[in-house]
């Protein structure tokens, strides 16, 4: 049972444009998400979070908007540059998961020059 | 220097050989934690420890085996290594106090 699913397995987008990343979950309980980035032959490298007390949160290029109705997060890159071609993660935790991640299967992001 | 190291980076092995894989982290993190990482499955967790005396079985433990020799030191084990082992194998750390988990560069395993 895929808890965190992320749908697309692959973007592609032109350099300055908007990529956005999908990411759906099926457990209510989740009430913190995360985003990560991976390199190939690189570890996952933590992007950016949200709290499920939150909506919306942004650091700098990066978004990430919750929808806890529709059980959906995404994340916004603006603009896309080509050093952000990456695998990107979702993981989603609860209280009640004693620091455990669950982790989405990953959208292979491509941002063409 | 990188917070958490793994060794080997890449290993061949054949099957029903015994390999095991090391990670060390200097964050001084209490929590670690086992992962693989399959084409089209994301990162799935095989085992995690909370400290040296506390270790508990992820979603995909069967065929693996864990040691925490200290604080900074988390080994897998494969007693018998299988082909459908084949995967990146990756160590975390986390603090107790935040959700977000530091990862190593990962291990490429191969079981011929």
């Amino acid at each position: 049972d895929q808890q965190v699913k992320q749908n697309s397995p692959s973007l592609s987008v032109q350099e300055g444009r908007i990529s956005i990343l999908n990411c759906d979950y099926t457990n209510s309980m989740f009430d913190y998400f995360l985003w990560y980035k991976k390199y190939p032959a690189e570890g996952p490298t933590f992007l950016i979070s949200i709290s499920s007390i939150k909506d919306k949160n942004e650091d700098g290029r990066f978004t990430v908007f919750l929808n806890k109705s529709a059980k959906h997060l995404s994340l916004h890159i603006v603009p896309s540059q080509p050093g952000d071609s990456a695998v990107y993660f979702c993981a989603a935790t609860h209280p009640g998961n004693t620091g455990k991640l669950i982790f989405g299967q990953g959208t292979t992001l491509q941002v063409k020059p | 220097d990188a917070d958490v190291t793994q060794t080997p980076r890449n290993r061949i092995t054949k099957t029903g050989k015994r390999i095991m894989l090391e990670c060390s982290q200097t964050k001084g993190h209490d929590r670690m934690y086992w992962y693989r990482q399959d084409p089209g499955l994301g990162l799935r967790l095989i085992y995690y420890s909370f400290d040296v005396k506390d270790i508990n079985k992820g979603e995909i433990s069967d065929g693996y085996s864990v040691s925490r020799q200290a604080q900074a030191k988390f080994s897998l084990s494969l007693e018998s290594a299988i082909p459908n082992q084949t995967a990146l194998y990756f160590c975390a750390t986390s603090d107790f106090y935040y959700n977000e988990q530091f990862f190593g560069p990962g291990t490429r395993l191969t079981v011929l």
